[in-house]
């Protein structure tokens, strides 16, 4: 249980072009979705947090015009990267949790995206 | 906001023998602690968590104890083999979101 699909898992592009990342949680429902960026072997910074329904959270330092995001139904949230430069090349990863008005539920995550930008 | 460190950055152990991870964390209200174990090009995975109600868990050769006094949890990994080597993570938090440890790198010797 609490599979969590990310997709694509590889995006090579041009600078300028813009990238869609789906999220999906298969088999449950996640009231909240995060996203998070990885530069090579280092944590994950986590950039934002949507709730199914309203805009999203974003952390400190995040543009949002860049990195838009869009949590639409309680399986998928959408992170797309406007005009992509070769600064925003990196290993995006999703995550997901179901809502538990007693207790944390864990973050799933998917299994990441690396976005290359030429 | 949360601060967490972890420790070692890097351990390297031979098969069999166990694997510790400590990390600390600083907010006193954080009350769920989960450790991940990322491998190459994938996402991390839960391995085990623990929230601040109890002081210990363990699941098969995994553990997990937590410290609230003194605001530290560990990973116990005992009878490494291959397969457990990769990037350990862990991470603390409350309701809303987690903070993440720098990371561990375990390589199990064979």
């Amino acid at each position: 249980g609490a599979v969590v699909s990310q997709h694509p898992s590889r995006v090579i592009c041009k600078s300028g072009t813009s990238v869609k990342i789906e999220c999906r949680s298969l088999d449950f429902q996640a009231t909240t979705m995060f996203w998070y960026r990885q530069f090579p072997k280092q944590s994950l910074m986590l950039m934002a947090t949507s709730n199914e329904g309203s805009k999203a959270t974003y952390e400190q330092g995040v543009e949002k015009d860049k990195f838009l995001i869009n949590h639409a139904s309680l399986t998928l949230s959408t992170l797309t990267v406007t005009s992509a430069h070769p600064e925003d090349s990196s290993f995006y990863i999703c995550s997901a949790k179901g809502q538990d008005f007693y207790s944390n539920q864990p973050q799933h995550f998917g299994d990441g995206t690396r976005l290359s930008i030429l | 906001g949360e601060n967490v460190e972890q420790h070692p950055s890097t351990l390297s152990v031979q098969e069999g023998d166990s694997a510790v991870i400590k990390c600390t964390y600083s907010d006193s209200a954080s009350n769920y602690f989960p450790w991940y174990k990322q491998e190459l090009g994938k996402g991390p995975q839960l391995i085990i968590d623990i929230r601040s109600n109890v002081g210990e868990k363990k699941d098969q050769r995994i553990a997990v104890t937590l410290n609230k006094t003194a605001k530290h949890f560990s990973l116990h990994i005992t009878e490494t083999q291959p397969e457990d080597s990769a990037v350990y993570f862990c991470a603390s938090g409350g309701a809303y979101k987690l903070s993440f440890g720098a990371g561990t790198t375990v390589t199990v010797r064979a």
